[in-house]
């Protein structure tokens, strides 16, 4: 059983159009992730909650916001994404917030037309 | 700042063959290294996670090591098959962080 699902699977979206992608977990983790991936490139760390604390990485664009409305659910809001936020999005779950094993979801491939 | 490098980018083999998968990083000061499968497309999913303190960790026909000092960390696949066929990433944990660095994987084709 998937233990960390997010959907939609594939997104598509206008310039400029706000979307919003969905993660959830059923490992009851403290911990949840967003990264970014680009074709052929290595994920990239976007923001992390630990339980309600919200850490944003520096360099992640204002235009990327998330929410966690409670411990199960994740959301990540690109407010007016642009071409170049097409890209793979992956959430992760972890217990802890160090020296622990990541779980991933299956990703939302997002396009920007 | 962590780097973590993976080389070849590529690689094919036929099926049976031994896969050997290189991964370095650039500080030494980790909490653990993890070896992740990603098949194309999709999420990723953990393999196997060495700890700081341990030299290799082994899971079927799955072995990594791990050579803290010198930044090193191999994955072997023994008896390749088709099925093997992914992009494998590495990703260390930075000691007093919660980050994990990815390297940018090596993508497997196994040729039956």
């Amino acid at each position: 059983d998937a233990m960390v699902i997010q959907n939609p699977r594939y997104q598509v979206t206008q310039f400029g159009k706000p979307v919003t992608l969905s993660c959830s977990q059923t490992l009851n983790h403290n911990v949840m992730y967003w990264y970014q991936q680009k074709s052929s490139q290595a994920p990239k760390l976007l923001f992390h909650y630990y339980d309600k604390d919200f850490n944003n990485e520096a360099d992640t664009p204002d235009n990327f916001q998330s929410r966690r409305p409670n411990t199960s659910f994740c959301f990540l809001d690109i407010r007016s994404p642009g071409l170049g936020d097409a890209a793979m999005y992956l959430c992760a779950t972890s217990r802890g917030q160090s020296n622990e094993k990541l779980f991933f979801g299956s990703g939302t491939q997002l396009s920007v037309l | 700042k962590q780097e973590v490098t993976q080389i070849p980018a590529a690689l094919s083999v036929p099926e049976g063959e031994n896969l050997v998968l290189n991964c370095s990083f650039t500080d030494s000061a980790i909490y653990n290294l993890q070896w992740f499968r990603q098949d194309p497309g999709k999420g990723l999913t953990s393999l196997l996670l060495i700890q700081s303190s341990q030299r290799e960790q082994t899971s079927g026909r799955l072995n990594a090591s791990l050579d803290k000092s010198s930044g090193r960390s191999t994955l072997y696949i023994a008896a390749s098959q088709p099925g093997d066929s992914a992009t494998y990433l590495c990703a260390v944990n930075q000691a007093n962080d919660y980050k994990l660095s990815f390297g940018a994987g090596t993508t497997v084709t196994v040729r039956a």
